[in-house]
């Protein structure tokens, strides 16, 4: 069965420290893995998509990385501001599905405070 | 500003009436799609359209039926609610539905269904 899980469920931080997220899946045949932030309120909003061959991307100070081998994805967070408070989901793409489209298979998210 | 609009924003429904989730977006995208997000479950695919003309079924379609007539509209119809289908909804879109192309969300329609 296709399955992204994801760890913590919840994360509590100071403000300007840094943080790694884990997100560990079961999805075949693997497509590409993604890193969305939602906002309380708001659509997913993509930080990173990153295929078979990357081992790392980043978006500013959002690093993730990937192993396809022991397929385990982290985001790392650096030096965390309050307006990273938000909800981090691992998102895993399989091939086709239904040979129409790419299937998104969703983690139930982490969710990140910041506090001053 | 180029994206996706969602109407509406909330709506309390009762059982058994018929309801339309709308969705535009300007970006000129071929794939659209809706989703659904549940407390403790991560979002799931209702129904998508890889271009206009053309719909399909995704994960939990039962309940609902959606329609293609343009490029820049994907309407989400619940034929007659039910309480299951309280739920946060998503519409998103991509350039194309295969691929690293990145979907790009909605705002979201928060349903409550009584």
């Amino acid at each position: 069965k296709n399955q992204v899980e994801q760890s913590p469920q919840s994360l509590i931080i100071l403000e300007g420290k840094n943080c790694t997220l884990q997100c560990n899946y079961t999805v075949s045949p693997f497509s590409n893995l993604r890193w969305y932030k939602q906002d309380t309120g708001r659509g997913p909003v993509s930080l990173t998509i990153m295929t078979f061959s990357e081992n790392t991307k980043s978006n500013g100070r959002y690093t993730a990385t990937l192993d396809a081998d022991t397929k385990q994805s982290s985001l790392h967070i650096t030096a965390s501001q309050l307006s990273d408070s938000a909800s981090y989901i691992c998102v895993v793409s399989a091939n086709s599905y239904g040979g129409a489209t790419n299937k998104l298979i969703f983690g139930t998210g982490t969710l990140l405070a910041v506090q001053p | 500003i180029a994206g996706i609009t969602q109407a509406p924003t909330s709506q309390i429904l009762a059982a058994g009436r018929r309801m339309t989730l709308r969705c535009t977006q300007d970006m000129r995208h071929n794939a659209m799609y809706w989703y659904r997000q549940d407390l403790g479950l991560g979002l799931r695919l209702i129904h998508y359209s890889n271009t206009a003309g053309t719909t399909g079924k995704g994960e939990v379609p039962d309940g609902y039926s959606v329609s293609r007539a343009n490029t820049d509209d994907f309407p989400l119809t619940l034929a007659s609610a039910v309480p299951s289908q309280t739920s946060v909804y998503f519409c998103a879109s991509s350039e194309f539905g295969t691929g690293l192309h990145e979907q790009f969300f909605g705002p979201g329609t928060r349903l409550t269904v009584l």
